[in-house]
């Protein structure tokens, strides 16, 4: 059974204050490993997929990198507007077809000014 | 842009109320999923679909059905309502693209509550 772990629960930084959010996983076949911001009331928004261990994505202060076993959310000198809650997710060959994500429960984040 | 819409984005029935949730998308995407996302459970596959009429179990099927008779939309049916099913409901879409990743554009949910 596929599963993903994201740690912290929830963290608070200050305006400024770099750090990384964890997950780790177990999959039988990595296809892809996808990260996911999403704001409260809304769908969860795209911003990063990872194909295989050493590689690394990012987008303006955030940079995605990969693992066997984890992925990490860097954070750069977050700005208030970067709080939110950050998903994880895998996705794990099956033979084809269309196949679900299995998430993480997310990361909290708040940034406080 | 992609674009997925869902067709509340709130909604109260009571139980035993047949419920149907409804889920378009503009991108001519093959897949289809519909999700539910609940606190301290983070989001669960209820369904997907890879094509019209096609359906596959996720892993929390039980109490729901799905019908996908066009290309761009995706239902979801709750026979008969019951509390335990109020909750986010969350649609996404991706392309099937053999041998390759297939990153999921989400609608903005529905959120039920089920009386």
């Amino acid at each position: 059974e596929d599963q993903v772990t994201q740690s912290p629960e929830a963290l608070r930084l200050q305006e400024g204050e770099s750090s990384s959010l964890n997950c780790s996983y177990t999959v039988s076949g990595l296809r892809g490993l996808f990260w996911y911001r999403q704001d409260p009331g809304k769908g969860p928004e795209f911003l990063f997929t990872l194909y295989s261990a050493g590689e690394e994505k990012e987008k303006e202060r955030l940079k995605a990198t990969l693992t066997k076993k984890e992925s990490f959310l860097h954070i750069t000198a977050p700005k208030p507007e970067d709080s939110a809650t950050y998903l994880c997710a895998v996705q794990a060959y099956q033979g084809g077809g269309a196949d679900g994500l299995t998430f993480g429960k997310g990361t909290h984040l708040i940034i406080q000014p | 842009d992609v674009k997925v819409t869902q067709s509340s984005r709130y909604l109260v029935k009571r139980t035993g109320e047949k419920v149907f949730l409804e889920c378009v998308q503009d991108m001519d995407h093959e897949n289809m999923f519909w999700y539910r996302q609940d606190p301290g459970l983070g989001l669960r596959l209820i369904y997907f679909s890879y094509d019209v009429k096609m359906k596959e179990k996720g892993d929390i099927p039980e109490g729901y059905s799905v019908s996908r008779e066009k290309k761009e939309r995706f239902s979801l049916i709750l026979e008969s309502a019951s509390t335990n099913q109020t909750s986010m409901y969350l649609c996404a879409s991706s392309y099937r693209l053999a041998g390759s990743y297939n990153e999921q554009f989400f609608g903005p949910g529905t959120r039920l509550t089920v009386l």
